[in-house]
């Protein structure tokens, strides 16, 4: 598609359901990444694709957060069990190659809101 | 780790005063460093990037430098807008992690 598209772009659901997320990247894009921005702080990086496969998921905040990329395009980000300190908007972004390459830009998608009340 | 430190906000300045937002860095060798503005309700949008020492990005008005021997790559305009209005995020990239490291963001408010 023309950018990053995520949804749903609102959620609200009570503590300890489940919730899932989805990002649709720039076609093409082969890395696509997951950023989580609380209310006042700064991106925290997540995850990393680099096509199907995550490298590292120690930036996963714990064991009730899960993500995953099938056939090289669209992913998904589950949390399990959902907490109030969960809520937050959680940004995917896709770059067209997820090398060390200092031109490497990331293109971010608009977000989706998640509430946990 | 790798880390950016940027200034704390709100910045409010008057319509066509200068801008400074500064933002340094900590890393292994020399990353390459970026700048992306977040608007009101639209998602983080690359502003400016600089991928070696002495380099200077610029975009908008907007210009960086990238100086190794301070480690910092501040943010720069001559003359801010109203439109200007957003929060502004620094970041490196982070060869260990393949992925983007960002400052905690500036807003910046530019009054008329």
């Amino acid at each position: 598609g023309a950018g990053v598209s995520q949804s749903p772009s609102n959620k609200v659901t009570e503590k300890g359901k489940d919730v899932e997320l989805r990002c649709d990247p720039i076609s093409g894009h082969t890395a696509l990444y997951w950023y989580r921005q609380s209310l006042g702080q700064g991106l925290e990086f997540l995850i990393y694709f680099q096509g199907n496969s995550a490298p590292d998921k120690s930036g996963l905040p714990s064991d009730r957060f899960s993500a995953e990329r099938t056939g090289g395009s669209v992913s998904t980000l589950t949390i399990q069990r959902t907490q109030q300190e969960d809520s937050a908007v959680y940004l995917c972004a896709s770059s067209f190659s997820g090398g060390a390459g200092g031109a490497n830009v990331l293109t971010f998608g608009a977000g989706s809101r998640l509430t946990v009340l | 780790g790798d880390s950016v430190t940027q200034m704390e906000g709100p910045v409010t300045l008057s319509e066509e005063a200068f801008l400074t937002i500064n933002c340094t860095y900590t890393a292994t060798g020399y990353p390459s460093l970026f700048w992306y503005v977040q608007y009101p309700g639209e998602g983080l949008q690359l502003l400016l990037k600089a991928t070696k020492a002495d380099d200077k990005g610029s975009n908008k008005g907007f210009e960086a430098t990238y100086r190794k021997e301070t480690t910092s790559f501040h943010l720069e305009k001559g003359s801010v807008q109203v439109s200007d209005s957003a929060v502004y995020f620094c970041a490196l990239w982070d060869t260990g992690r393949r992925a983007l490291t960002f400052g905690s963001g500036t807003r910046l408010q530019v009054q008329p």
